[in-house]
């Protein structure tokens, strides 16, 4: 069956460090990728997606995330985390049945 | 105010009893879903409807029924058919149903004693 892996469940980061959470996805066809943010008591919102042309997509806040399409992958990245991106993070992807399909999502917590 | 809105935040109910989740969404977009988020495992879809009087059954639909009589409104009801209601539901709207970006409301959490 078709589905969104994300390896992380909890990343503990100190403020500066660099980020990267994975996402794989199980499908050959052409996709949409999505990644989205809960912060802490707000809504769930877009911070960036990908849908054609060049694989690497910035987003808001300073993430990016790289389309791998030989590995089936949407890793997000961050080059320095603040404690402001303490929040969880959500990997989705739209394909194989038009129907959005989330990760299980990766807890970000940010040391001061 | 452009967005989506649920109501109530917290909601509790007996177990035994139908209760009608609500979302209202003022962006004029044609979509409407709704998402059940549990802890470690994401969000699961349970219905989303393309357009006024349509709607289609996600992946966890068992349980659960969906109206939408206005562009506007897609109501969900957990029925005691529903074995593990307790969770904290989601609503979301897209232009179109797809490759649209999905816009999400701030969730009901769902209690059932």
């Amino acid at each position: 069956a078709q589905s969104v892996s994300q390896h992380n469940h909890h990343v503990i980061l100190s403020e500066a460090a660099s980020l990267e959470l994975g996402c794989n996805y199980s499908y050959g066809g052409t996709v949409n990728l999505f990644w989205y943010v809960q912060y802490p008591g707000q809504h769930l919102q877009l911070l960036l997606k990908y849908f054609s042309g060049d694989p690497l997509v910035k987003g808001i806040k300073g993430f990016e995330a790289e389309f791998i399409k030989s590995k089936f992958s949407f890793n997000l990245r961050k080059p320095s985390v603040q404690w402001s991106d303490t929040a969880e993070y959500f990997c989705a992807v739209n394909g194989w049945d038009n129907d959005m399909r989330f990760g299980a999502g990766t807890r970000l917590t940010v040391k001061p | 105010d452009g967005g989506i809105t649920q109501s109530p935040k917290y909601l509790f109910r007996k177990e035994g009893q139908n209760v009608t989740l609500s979302c209202e969404q003022n962006l004029n977009h044609d979509a409407m879903y709704w998402y059940r988020q549990d802890p470690g495992q994401g969000l699961r879809l349970i219905y989303y409807s393309q357009i006024v009087n349509d709607f289609q059954k996600g992946d966890i639909a068992e349980g659960y029924s969906v109206s939408r009589e206005k562009k506007e409104s897609f109501p969900l009801t957990v029925t005691s058919a529903q074995k593990n209601p307790t969770a904290f539901y989601l609503c979301a709207s897209s232009l179109r149903q797809g490759d649209d970006e999905q816009f999400f409301g701030p969730g009901t959490r769902l209690t059932v004693l």
